[in-house]
């Protein structure tokens, strides 16, 4: 079983709409969790870093952590065709140099 | 502007040759990392690097060779040893141990085989 468990989709959604992308994991210890955005040919993009349970929001983008139910989530408000790119999410271990990644979700926002 | 700059951008390989991908950043990061990626696959680690001198085999090192004579520098060598090295290839750096940053990549180099 993969540490990181993210589902690789495709998930097609119409512009302006909610998109939800989401992670499971197996190891309690993670505890920083990344959201990156890679467009085709290009390098992950650093999204969104949090620590704590809960939520964190930037702009549209919100972040949400369940530590108990090992579970992450992204969320996109107002999709819009520029966010067409694959998701991965990513996690760490306190002081622990090595990151974890899921597989990545790709997301087409048709406009 | 900080950032982490890899070369060449597409690269090919002939058989029986070893070939190296470059990877340079200005962040000032102690940590650097070399991951592959293949289609519909997430990111595998290749070798990683937590202070100069000094790297680690990560997940499928076998076929691939690092150096890290300076901070600012971990070139990635594919040998002939490496049967599949079709893939796109990422470089990463972080802060060191202790302050739990997120790790920021470069915009990676495609390996064909010719």
């Amino acid at each position: 079983q993969k540490e990181v468990e993210q589902d690789p989709g495709p998930l097609s959604v119409p512009e302006g709409a909610i998109v939800s992308l989401n992670c499971t994991y197996s190891n309690s210890a993670f505890q920083y969790f990344m959201w990156y955005r890679q467009y085709s040919r290009k390098g992950p993009e650093l999204l969104m870093y949090t620590y704590s349970s809960g939520n964190k929001e930037d702009g549209r983008f919100t972040a949400q952590v369940d530590k108990s139910s090992k579970y992450i989530s992204l969320f996109i408000r107002d999709s819009q065709p520029s966010d067409s790119a694959t998701y991965l999410c990513a996690m760490r271990i306190y002081n622990f140099n090595k990151f974890y990644f899921g597989s990545g979700t790709k997301l087409n926002v048709k406009p | 502007d900080g950032g982490i700059t890899q070369s060449p951008k597409y690269l090919f390989r002939k058989e029986g040759q070893n070939v190296t991908l470059s990877c340079e950043q200005n962040l000032n990061h102690d940590a650097m990392y070399w991951y592959r990626q293949d289609p519909g696959q997430g990111l595998r680690l290749i070798y990683y690097s937590q202070i100069v001198n000094d790297f680690q085999k990560g997940d499928i090192a076998e076929g691939y060779s690092v150096s890290r004579e300076k901070k600012e520098s971990f070139p990635l060598t594919v040998t002939s040893a490496q049967k599949n090295p079709t893939a796109f290839y990422l470089c990463a750096s972080s802060t060191g141990t202790g302050s739990n940053q997120p790790q920021h990549f470069g915009d990676g180099t495609r390996l064909s085989i010719l």
